[in-house]
């Protein structure tokens, strides 16, 4: 059935250090893969999204990286900041007519200053 | 634009009883997506609303409906509540259907079942 799986879950680096997000989708029909960030006790914000036609795509100090063979993608934070601490979810559009998201388990970032 | 606004933010209710829950889109987007999010089961697609339409729905029973108005506004209810009912609840809106759309999220409406 249609999953998105994302690892880790948690994830601690200390400021300034890189930070790598995974994860991988289980329907080949996937198209649009969006990032969101979720602070504690807000609404997910987009931070980025991908179309499958792209490989790689850029913002400042955040990067997604999508192979379609493999069926997985991947989010990148440079220089992280401690304002970058909160929940990153990744999702996946799986059907083609309708908006529907599957989204991963979620991965809690904390970056220490 | 004002974004996407939810009501109530906040609720209470007890096992057995009806809720329904409201979210106004971003003006000029006719898509609602809502989603139900608790700590043990992330965030889970419950059905897309588009032109009044329903396109789309989740893996839930059928105590969850929904419905969309001509004016994209949206309305999920809950029937015959159950203590695991309880979690927030976000909608989304987007500009138009379809893979692609960039969905935004409201604040949800936090539901507590007792």
């Amino acid at each position: 059935g249609e999953n998105v799986e994302q690892h880790p879950s948690t994830l601690s680096v200390q400021e300034g250090d890189s930070a790598v997000i995974k994860c991988t989708y289980s329907d080949s029909a996937s198209n649009y893969f969006p990032w969101y960030k979720q602070e504690l006790g807000k609404r997910p914000q987009l931070i980025i999204d991908i179309r499958s036609n792209v490989g790689e795509k850029k913002d400042q100090r955040i990067a997604v990286t999508l192979n379609k063979t493999a069926k997985h993608f991947s989010l990148h934070i440079t220089e992280t900041q401690p304002e970058d601490s909160a929940v990153y979810f990744c999702a996946a559009s799986i059907s083609s007519n309708t908006g529907k998201l599957i989204f991963g388990q979620g991965t809690t970032l904390q970056v220490k200053p | 634009k004002a974004g996407v606004t939810q009501t109530p933010r906040y609720l209470i209710k007890t096992r057995g009883q009806q809720v329904t829950l409201s979210c106004s889109p971003i003006s000029g987007h006719r898509s609602v997506s809502w989603y139900q999010q608790t700590p043990g089961q992330g965030l889970q697609f419950l059905f897309e609303y588009f032109s009044e339409t329903q396109r789309n729905k989740g893996n839930f029973p059928g105590r969850f409906s929904g419905r969309q108005f001509s004016n994209s506004r949206s309305e999920m209810n809950v029937s015959t509540l159950e203590l695991g009912d309880s979690a927030l609840y976000l909608c989304a809106s987007s500009l138009e259907t379809g893979p692609g759309g960039t969905q935004y999220f409201g604040p949800g409406t936090r539901l507590l079942v007792l």
